[in-house]
């Protein structure tokens, strides 16, 4: 069963600190796509990144960068130096390719940036 | 600009009544699904469609109905609301044929409250 778990429920950081976000995934596909989107206080989702299941070179955007094991089924996302306006939930997506696109989603990890 | 858009905002509605939700892309996009968002489960596929006469049902398809007669539109149908259906409901539309690949732009969601 395809399966994507997002062990932190909740983080609080203060504002400047690094925080890394969790996500693990379980498929026995070998063609997948894997997503982040995050979800502000005003409720919209916003697409962050995608990733390919053949594609496991990290990817950085400004302080957002993405790591992608496939050896331990991790694509964790970390924000260097955050700031108050990187405070929502963010969610992880697994896509699989026989599947038509259909996302499975984790549960999602509530940040909190404090000033 | 092109955009998805969903309607009502919020809705209160009470136990049995029938309620439908729209959601409206301009995109032209082949692909909409409809999700829904309850706290510990992330966002969970009701029903999707990859065109024109095209319904499909997700995962939590119980209760949910949807028709596709255009492009634009998906309305979600719930036949006889129950409070177990309160939640947040969030549309989506991906263009193109490589499902999942595809990213998901999703709508700003609408709050339902089943009474």
């Amino acid at each position: 069963a395809q399966k994507v778990t997002q062990a932190q429920t909740e983080i609080s950081v203060v504002e400047k600190e690094d925080v890394t976000l969790d996500c693990v995934y379980e498929t026995r596909d070998t063609t997948y796509y894997l997503f982040w989107y995050k979800q502000p206080p005003s409720g919209e989702l916003v697409f962050l990144i995608r990733r390919n299941s053949f594609d496991e070179q990290n990817e950085i955007s400004g302080r957002y960068s993405w790591n992608f094991q496939k050896s331990t089924s991790s694509f964790n996302f970390t924000i260097t130096a955050s700031q108050v306006v990187d405070s929502a939930v963010y969610f992880c997506a697994l896509a699989l390719y026989n599947q038509g696109g259909k996302l499975i989603f984790g549960q999602g990890t509530e940040l909190s940036v404090k000033p | 600009d092109a955009e998805i858009t969903q309607s009502p905002r919020h809705k209160i509605t009470e136990t049995g009544r029938q309620v439908t939700l729209a959601c409206h892309q301009t995109w032209n996009h082949n692909n909409m699904f409809w999700y829904r968002q309850d706290l510990g489960h992330g966002l969970r596929l009701i029903h999707y469609s990859y065109g024109v006469h095209d319904t499909n049902k997700g995962e939590v398809s119980d209760g949910y109905s949807v028709s596709r007669s255009n492009t634009e539109d998906l309305p979600l149908t719930l036949e006889s609301a129950a409070s177990s259906q309160t939640s947040v409901y969030f549309c989506a539309s991906s263009p193109g044929q490589n499902l999942a690949k595809n990213i998901q732009y999703f709508g700003a969601g609408t709050r339902l409250s089943v009474l």
